[in-house]
C-alpha cells in the first residue's frame, strides 16, 4: 500500500463547477498535510496546507481533512481553464520528520 | 521577493561523469530539502538540513549521491559516476522554520540527463 494515494485521473470538469480531489493516506501519525499544484513543465506550488480536522477555506479553495478515515480532500469552487493543472497531495509525519510524502498527483481538466 | 533558485536548469553529462547541482533557498529560510521527481509521479525525498545540519538521508539512493550545506544557505547535491537511471528532475524546496508549519517551497527544479 502507497503512503499516499490519489487517483491519477484525469478528471474532468466543465468551467464554473466545482472539482473535487481527494487523497487518502495510510500512516495514521501523520500530522500536517498539504496541496501543491503543478503545471505542465513547471515545479509544484503550494496553494493549500491543513493541520485539523474540518474546513480550511482560501478563495475559492477548500481543503477538508478527517484524520480518523485518513483522508484530504480539496475542493476547488468556480473551476476555471487555468486550474487544469495536476493537483499533488502531500503529507508530513509529524514534528522531527520534516519530509514530505507525495501521492502522484491527480490531473485535473477544466473545459470552458 | 525572490524564491528558491536551482541551477544549472539543465545539465547534460556523460555516464561515469560527476554533476553538482545546487540550490540557494529563500532568504532566512532555515530547512532545505532534496527531492528528485521522475515524470507522471509526485516529488521523492532525498535528503534535508536544519541550517547547515544534514538532518535525514534516508532517501538519497546509493553512496554516490550526497549533499551539503555548509554554511547554511547554498546546498550542492553531488552525484558522483552518474548513471542513465540518475536522469530525472532533482528539485529543491526550502520552508521558514524547522519545526512547526513545515510549509515547503519550490525552486525551478534542475532537469539531469545522462547519456
Amino acid at each position: 500500500q502507497k503512503e499516499v494515494e490519489q487517483n491519477s485521473g484525469p478528471l474532468s470538469v466543465p468551467e464554473g463547477a466545482i472539482a473535487s480531489l481527494n487523497c487518502t493516506y495510510s500512516d495514521r501519525v501523520s500530522q500536517s498535510f498539504f496541496w501543491y499544484r503543478q503545471y505542465s513543465g513547471k515545479s509544484p506550488e503550494l496553494i493549500m496546507s491543513i493541520y485539523s480536522n474540518g474546513d480550511k477555506e482560501d478563495g475559492r479553495f477548500t481543503a477538508q481533512l478527517n484524520k480518523a478515515s485518513q483522508y484530504v480532500s480539496l475542493l476547488i469552487r468556480d473551476s476555471q481553464p487555468s486550474d487544469s493543472a495536476t493537483y499533488l497531495c502531500a503529507v508530513n509525519r509529524d514534528t522531527g520528520f520534516q519530509k514530505l510524502v507525495f501521492g502522484t498527483g491527480t490531473r485535473l481538466l477544466v473545459s470552458p | 521577493g525572490a524564491g528558491v533558485s536551482q541551477s544549472p536548469r539543465y545539465k547534460v553529462t556523460k555516464r561515469g561523469q560527476d554533476v553538482a547541482l545546487r540550490c540557494d533557498p529563500i532568504s532566512g529560510h532555515v530547512s532545505l530539502y532534496w527531492y528528485r521527481q521522475a515524470l507522471g509521479q509526485g516529488p521523492e525525498f532525498l535528503t534535508y538540513f536544519n541550517y547547515e545540519a544534514q538532518q535525514d538521508k534516508s532517501g538519497l539512493p546509493n553512496d554516490r549521491f550526497s549533499a551539503e550545506r555548509p554554511e547554511g544557505s547554498i546546498s550542492t547535491l553531488t552525484i558522483q559516476r552518474t548513471e542513465q537511471r540518475d536522469s530525472a528532475m532533482y528539485r529543491c524546496a526550502s520552508s521558514l522554520r524547522a519545526w512547526g508549519s513545515y510549509e515547503q517551497y519550490f525552486g525551478p527544479g534542475t532537469r539531469l540527463t545522462v547519456t
